[in-house]
C-alpha cells in the first residue's frame, strides 16, 4: 500500500534560517509526488511537484524539493525562511490507481519566529 | 475564472441532520474529488469522480454520498450525520492526464 510519512509534526525556525522539512513515501509504482501548502482558514496550493525527469523540482516562493528514489524521499527546503512562510505543509504522492488521486502525509505546520 | 468554489463554508448540524455540500469548478475539469481533514491525520479521499454521471469510493466513503449531475458540480451529502463527521471538507478538480488538483476553500461542518 502507498504511503506518506512526513517526521515532525511542527517544525520552528528563526526568520532567515534554513527550512527543511522532511518527507518519505511509499509507492509500489514511480511516484509522483507533491508538496502544496495550507495557510490558516483556507484550501490547500500547490508549491512543487515530481513527476518525471530532473530530481531537484523547484516551486513557488522560493522552495524546492529533491526526489530520491534510494531514499524514498522528496523533503522540501527554502534557503532562508520568511514570516509569511508559517503554514501547514503537506506532501502527498499520486495513488497508483490513478485519477489524480493524492495519498496525504499527516502534515507539517512550520512556525517562523523574528 | 473563479476555480474551485464550496458551499457553505461553514455549518453547525445536530446529529441525525442531512446535509449537502456542494461543489463548483469552471476550469472544464474532467476529475473531481471530495477529501476530508482532520488534525494530525492529513487529507482522506472520501470519493471521486471521472466524469458527469459518474462516481467511486475513496478511502472514507462511509456515511457519505455524491453526485455529479453536471461537470462543474460535484455533491457531497450526509443523510445522517454524525459527530465523527466533524472536519473539514475540501473540494478538488483536475483534468485528465497528469494535473495537480486544484482544491477549494474548505467547507468546515461541526457535528453536535
Amino acid at each position: 500500500a502507498q504511503s506518506v510519512t512526513q517526521l515532525g509534526s511542527h517544525v520552528s525556525v528563526s526568520e532567515g534560517a534554513l527550512v527543511l522539512l522532511r518527507c518519505n513515501y511509499s509507492s509500489s509504482v514511480p511516484p509522483y509526488l507533491f508538496w502544496y501548502v495550507q495557510y490558516p482558514n483556507q484550501g490547500l496550493q500547490l508549491l512543487l511537484k515530481y513527476t518525471t525527469g530532473a530530481t531537484l523540482v523547484k516551486g513557488i516562493n522560493g522552495f524546492e524539493a529533491e526526489f530520491k528514489k534510494s531514499e524514498t524521499s522528496f523533503h522540501l527546503t527554502k534557503p532562508s525562511a520568511h514570516m509569511s512562510d508559517a503554514a501547514e505543509y503537506f506532501c502527498a504522492v499520486s495513488d497508483s490507481g490513478g485519477y489524480n488521486k493524492l495519498i496525504f502525509g499527516a502534515g507539517t505546520r512550520l512556525a517562523v519566529h523574528p | 475564472n473563479a476555480g474551485v468554489t464550496q458551499t457553505p463554508k461553514f455549518r453547525v448540524l445536530k446529529t441525525g441532520q442531512s446535509m449537502t455540500l456542494l461543489c463548483a469548478q469552471d476550469m472544464n475539469h474532467e476529475y473531481m474529488y471530495w477529501y476530508r481533514q482532520d488534525p494530525g491525520m492529513g487529507l482522506r479521499l472520501i470519493h471521486y469522480s471521472v466524469g458527469e454521471g459518474t462516481t467511486a469510493k475513496g478511502e472514507v466513503p462511509d456515511g457519505y454520498n455524491v453526485s455529479r449531475l453536471k461537470k462543474q458540480n460535484f455533491l457531497l451529502g450526509l443523510e445522517s450525520a454524525a459527530p465523527s463527521q466533524t472536519s473539514v471538507y475540501f473540494c478538488a478538480s483536475s483534468y485528465f492526464g497528469g494535473g495537480s488538483p486544484l482544491f477549494g476553500p474548505g467547507t468546515r461542518l461541526l457535528v453536535l
